[in-house]
């Protein structure tokens, strides 16, 4: 079965240092989202990309963060300057058929911010 | 604003129980539903979903019926196995391509 594809499963960086999460969503899929899970808390919407642009973005998603699509495969989210508080368990989705349909999840990228 | 209310966890249940996981939502419109599980360090899996009122989802022996008359999507499952223990999530689309939304999750665990 298909799966999306996330780098690196764990990522420890300093506060204030840039990390970009890396994700390979399902190669015929046209929608792409990455949402954020706190430990222990909900799983909360970032940010929704299709046809190459942001089409949705939550208040999480201010201008520290940054998505890009720059292949044709992969689907970055960068954060610019980390800050504790970023700590979180990131999740890439993507989507063939928009989200009515369901999307299908990477197993996250665990971010921790010392 | 949309949303999904579920109810607290944790749920701790013997093997071979009856489960009733209770989802609540308020939305405009006509949302579609879903519920996610997510086994411990994994992410988070498509269990099941309906798309119109009065739909039944179904997958491995885990069930939910959108009921538009009382807002609610409460996921059963007539008997619960150590393996299922995981946490789950109610969540909805709310129309056309908005994104999805999530409720905070149940954290159920079945005892042997």
């Amino acid at each position: 079965e298909p799966e999306v594809t996330q780098t690196p499963s764990h990522q420890v960086t300093q506060m204030g240092q840039e990390v970009i999460l890396r994700c390979v969503p399902i190669s015929n899929h046209l929608y792409f989202y990455w949402y954020r899970q706190i430990l222990g808390q909900k799983v909360e919407f970032l940010v929704s990309f299709y046809n190459n642009e942001i089409s949705e973005k939550s208040e999480i998603f201010d201008d520290q963060f940054s998505v890009e699509r720059p292949d044709g495969s992969n689907f970055t989210l960068k954060i610019r300057s980390t800050k504790l508080e970023d700590s979180a368990m990131y999740f890439c989705a993507s989507s063939g058929r928009g989200p009515n349909y369901g999307y299908t999840f990477g197993s996250g990228t665990r971010l921790t911010v010392v | 604003g949309d949303s999904v209310t579920q109810m607290e966890g944790p749920v701790t249940l013997s093997e071979e129980a009856f489960l009733t996981i209770n989802c609540t939502y308020t939305a405009t419109g006509y949302p579609s539903l879903f519920w996610y599980v997510q086994y411990p360090g994994e992410g988070l899996q498509l269990l099941l979903k309906a798309t119109k009122a009065d739909d039944k989802g179904s997958n491995k022996g885990f069930e939910a019926t959108y009921r538009k008359e009382t807002t609610s999507f409460h996921l059963e499952k007539g008997s619960v196995q150590v393996s299922d223990s995981a946490v789950y999530f109610c969540a909805l689309v709310p129309s056309g391509n908005t994104p999805l939304v999530f409720g905070k999750g149940t954290r159920l665990s079945v005892i042997a």
